[in-house]
């Protein structure tokens, strides 16, 4: 079945360090994928997404591009800030569903000062 | 605009209580709503999911149920709850482009 899997954590970084959580899927098709972001304490919020291969999502100095050829989507940031800690999830929904997301375990990320 | 609110925002529960928590959206009609459980340490698990009034469908047996009175309320209980139901619960809707959006979350520690 479909699955999505990401890097374990946490990840610890110093401040303005290059982040990468790595995210790859295995899914018949083209589903569509998506970073999620928990906070501390928080519900989910939605950081980006991508519909078809090639697009690439963005938001708030965070990008990730959809590869089909490596089944990734890989989340990246050029510059991280310690407001970024937080859990991020990768997920993805299945072409042909009524919309339920299939979930990465989510990865950990502390930023240190 | 549209947004989605659930309630209670944390609970202290003891073992065998009943437990309600509730979960509105405004701004929009007919959505596809979502109950989900992240237990501490762990990813999320999809616990319910609706497409309309009175449909519920479930991904987990257990001691917890759903139900959809109205169009956009939706809401989880249980009749007896166990030490293991402990986690934070979050009601979703999705909106358009396979977009889902999350409320804020409950805590939940059964004690």
């Amino acid at each position: 079945g479909d699955s999505v899997t990401q890097m374990e954590g946490p990840v610890t970084l110093s401040e303005e360090a290059f982040l990468t959580i790595n995210c790859t899927y295995t899914a018949t098709g083209y589903p569509s994928l998506f970073w999620y972001v928990q906070y501390p304490g928080e519900g989910l919020q939605l950081l980006l997404k991508a519909t078809k291969a090639d697009d690439k999502g963005s938001n708030k100095g965070f990008e990730a591009t959809y590869r089909k050829e490596t089944t990734s989507f890989h989340l990246e940031k050029g510059s991280v800030q310690v407001s970024d800690s937080a859990v991020y999830f990768c997920a993805l929904v299945p072409k042909d569903s009524n919309y339920q997301l299939i979930w990465g375990a989510g990865t950990k990320l502390i930023i240190k000062p | 605009s549209q947004t989605i609110h659930q309630w209670p925002a944390t609970l202290v529960q003891p073992v065998g209580s009943p437990l309600s928590l509730e979960c509105t959206v405004e701004g929009t009609s007919n959505p596809n709503l979502y109950w989900y459980r992240q237990a501490a340490g762990r990813g999320l698990q999809l616990l319910f999911y609706s497409v309309g009034i009175g449909q519920i469908s479930s991904e987990v047996p257990q001691n917890l149920s759903a139900s959809r009175p109205q169009d956009r309320q939706f809401i989880l209980s249980s009749k007896k709850l166990l030490l293991s139901d402990s986690g934070f619960y979050l009601c979703a809707w999705d909106g358009r482009r396979n977009t889902i959006y999350f409320g804020e979350g409950s805590w939940l520690t059964v004690v």
